[in-house]
């Protein structure tokens, strides 16, 4: 059975940082893409950066450019949310999504077949 | 960036009734390469269709998607108590970023 689990979340300063993490079971993580989607209070789902299955490559939403970093640790199954520079906008519980592969093109499809429960980050004074 | 619109923002219908929800993309989604997710309130989001029309594995064949390039729908055939959720439509075609619709909630009537 895929499971993924969400850590991390918490209240935290505007400016400040959090670290997020997504441990992962029930399938071989190295071999996909794995990515974080948040969706703010009464809003709709937003993707927020992807990773692909070696780590070489990462992509960010424009809104966390600059202050997110994705990472995985391969070996721990854990993939990571390393969230700096924190605003108000940033508020929303924040979910991973595993990848569903590649196309037979050998380009990334970029949807998600298994996802978290999510975490909440809430950035406060 | 393709912007997807959904429509309605909520469908207020009853069991056993049929359910048509639409999303419609502000230019051509590559390859028809278009996913629905379900989500319930406190749940990880649920794949149900990719490809604009394939059903996912495990999913029930009430659940059906249809259409092509700009227009996309999902139709539950006969609402169960468990449908009753919040449905997003995202496209996978011109990515990154891959883009979400706003969502349309089905609510008991």
């Amino acid at each position: 059975e895929v499971q993924l689990l969400e850590s991390g979340g918490g209240l935290v300063q505007p400016g400040g940082s959090l670290r997020l993490s997504c441990g992962v079971s029930g399938f071989t993580f190295s071999t996909f893409a794995m990515s974080w989607v948040r969706q703010a209070p009464g809003k709709g789902l937003e993707w927020v950066s992807t990773i692909v299955a070696s780590g070489t490559s990462t992509y960010y939403a424009d809104s966390v450019k600059g202050r997110f970093t994705i990472s995985r640790d391969n070996s721990k199954n854990t993939l990571y949310l390393q969230m700096n520079s924190l605003s108000p906008d940033d508020t929303a519980v924040y979910y991973c999504a595993k990848g569903v592969g590649y196309a037979s093109s050998g380009a990334l499809l970029w949807y998600f077949d298994y996802w978290g429960q999510g975490t909440l980050v809430t950035v406060s004074s | 960036e393709i912007v997807l619109t959904q429509s309605p923002g909520t469908l207020s219908l009853s069991p056993g009734e049929r359910a048509t929800l639409s999303c419609r993309a502000s230019q051509s989604v590559s390859s028809n390469y278009l996913v629905w997710y379900q989500h319930k309130p406190g749940q990880a989001p649920r794949r149900l269709i990719y490809a604009a029309s394939s059903r996912a594995p495990g999913i029930p064949d009430r659940f059906s998607g249809s259409g092509s390039g700009t227009d996309f729908t999902l139709t539950i055939s006969r609402l169960e108590p468990e449908d009753f959720a919040v449905y997003y439509c995202q496209q996978y075609g011109s990515s990154p970023p891959p883009t979400f619709g706003q969502g349309t909630r089905v609510e008991i009537k």
